[in-house]
C-alpha cells in the first residue's frame, strides 16, 4: 500500500542550528513533492515545490532535496529560529488534477 | 496572492443540523478545490477534489450525500455537513489551486465544527 513518513512526529532542535526533516514514500511515484507549514489550528502554509527532475530547491533558509531512487526528500532549515517552530507536511504530488497526499506531519521546536 | 479564506471559522451545532462551510478564492481563480478533513494530532485527509461547474469527486469512505460540495464558481465553493453527529467534530479546510495550472495548492485558515 502506499504510505508516506515523516522521520519523526517531534524534533527539537537549538536556535541556529540546522534542522532536518525527512520525508520517505512508498509505492508512490511522484512527479513533485510539495512542503507545508502547519501552525496549531491553522490551514497549511505552503513552502516549496520541487520537481522529479530537479535535485535541490532553495528559497531563503530553506533547501528542499528530492532523491527519486531512495523515494526520499530532505527538508531544511538552516540558521533555525523558534519562530520556525511548528508542524511541516510533506505532501508528494501526481497527475494533472493534482492528486496530492500528505505525510503526518513533523513538529519542530527550535528552542532559544 | 494566493489568498483564501474560510467561513466560519469555527462552528458549534447540535447534532442532526446540517451546517455549511464556504471556500474563497480572494484573489485567483480556481479551477480546483479541494476539501480536507484533520483530526487532532494527525495529517490532512483528502475528502473530495470539486471542479467548477461539474460534480465533486470523493475519496474512498467519504458519503457524498452527507458531505455535500457545490463548486458553482471560479471563487468559491462549499461544504455542507449534513445531519451533523459528534463524530463529525473535526478541522475541515479547504485549499485551492489557481487556474493558471500551478501545481502549488493555497489553502484557507480551516473551520472547526463542534457538534453536540
Amino acid at each position: 500500500s502506499q504510505k508516506i513518513e515523516q522521520n519523526s512526529e517531534a524534533l527539537n532542535i537549538q536556535e541556529g542550528k540546522t534542522a532536518t526533516l525527512t520525508c520517505n514514500y512508498t509505492n508512490y511515484s511522484p512527479a513533485y513533492l510539495q512542503w507545508y507549514r502547519q501552525d496549531p489550528g491553522r490551514g497549511p502554509v505552503f513552502l516549496l515545490l520541487i520537481r522529479e527532475n530537479e535535485k535541490e530547491k532553495r528559497k531563503e533558509r530553506l533547501k528542499v532535496t528530492f532523491d527519486t531512487t531512495l523515494k526520499q526528500s530532505l527538508f531544511h532549515i538552516t540558521a533555525s529560529q523558534p519562530a520556525d517552530s511548528a508542524t511541516y507536511l510533506c505532501a508528494p504530488g501526481w497527475g494533472n488534477n493534482n492528486d496530492m497526499r500528505f505525510g503526518a506531519g513533523t513538529r519542530l521546536t527550535v528552542k532559544p | 496572492g494566493a489568498v483564501v479564506s474560510q467561513h466560519p471559522s469555527w462552528v458549534i451545532c447540535k447534532s442532526g443540523t446540517s451546517v455549511k462551510i464556504e471556500c474563497r478564492s480572494l484573489d485567483f481563480q480556481a479551477t480546483t478545490m479541494f476539501w480536507y478533513r484533520q483530526f487532532p494530532k494527525q495529517s490532512l485527509m483528502l475528502m473530495a477534489t470539486s471542479n467548477e461547474g461539474s460534480k465533486a469527486t470523493y475519496e474512498q469512505g467519504v458519503e457524498k450525500d452527507k458531505f455535500l460540495i457545490n463548486h458553482a464558481s471560479l471563487t468559491l465553493s462549499t461544504l455542507t455537513v449534513t445531519s451533523a453527529h459528534p463524530e463529525d467534530s473535526s478541522f475541515y479546510i479547504c485549499s485551492a489551486r489557481e487556474s493558471t495550472g500551478r501545481t502549488a495548492q493555497y489553502f484557507g485558515p480551516g473551520t472547526r465544527l463542534l457538534v453536540l
